[in-house]
């Protein structure tokens, strides 16, 4: 398997524009994670899914994020619009039994 | 409730010389424990993990941890540091049974010095 595969991996933006980060989940994998790494905040659990079913978004910062996961092989997450301080790198993660939990490499966003 | 303390937020070592990175746990259920690392600019990849099994866990790279239930710790040892290992640990708890999310310590910056 090829992992969790995320992208893009670097995205440069500007302000106000919109923001789409992908995820491909390991197959077989029935929760996906999504998160957000800052040298300030640490890393954060976004949200997550269940069989594609949004379980908890209580980390989700603002109305400006959403995430949705129309199939069990893909996710995505959007940003509308997007803000500097949305400047991070995004994790997603997809964990199958048993409890192992699998990162990809990541999305490093930069809002200018 | 879960949650996890790494008790040094930045630990430096010489080349060579054993490695011990502190965690410990608080756990209302009965925990799996999990260690990862992330080197710099790269994603988390996991380390090793403890299910309920043996309670000295062996993972990659040389490193092992040790569940003690008594003193709540999972710290994360390795005998012999190489300069490779300079990266960012993460010692990681959730609930044993059912699906829950893992609840990630605050993290602890290994430094490997020649």
């Amino acid at each position: 398997d090829a992992g969790v595969i995320q992208s893009p991996r670097h995205e440069v933006t500007e302000m106000g524009q919109e923001v789409t980060l992908r995820c491909k989940p390991i197959s077989g994998h029935d929760y996906l994670f999504w998160y957000r790494q800052t040298m300030m905040r640490g890393l954060e659990l976004l949200i997550y899914f269940n069989n594609n079913v949004p379980i908890d978004d209580s980390g989700m910062p603002e109305d400006r994020f959403s995430a949705k996961m129309p199939n069990a092989s893909f996710s995505t997450l959007k940003i509308q619009p997007s803000e500097p301080r949305d400047s991070a790198v995004y994790f997603c993660a997809s964990r199958g039994d048993p409890r192992e939990q699998f990162f990809g490499p990541g999305t490093r966003l930069t809002v200018l | 409730a879960q949650s996890v303390t790494q008790l040094d937020s930045h630990v430096s070592v010489s080349e060579g010389t054993p490695v011990l990175l502190r965690c410990n746990y608080s756990s209302s259920y009965s925990p799996s424990l999990f260690w990862y690392v992330q080197h710099p600019n790269k994603g988390l990849q996991l380390l090793l993990k403890y299910t309920s099994a043996a309670t000295l866990v062996k993972g990659i790279n040389g490193f092992e941890a040790e569940f003690k239930k008594s003193e709540t710790s999972f710290h994360l040892t390795k005998p012999s540091a190489h300069m490779s290992d300079a990266a960012e640990y993460f010692c990681v708890v959730t609930q044993n049974s059912g699906n829950t999310p893992l609840v990630f310590g605050k993290g602890t910056r290994l430094s490997v010095i020649a």
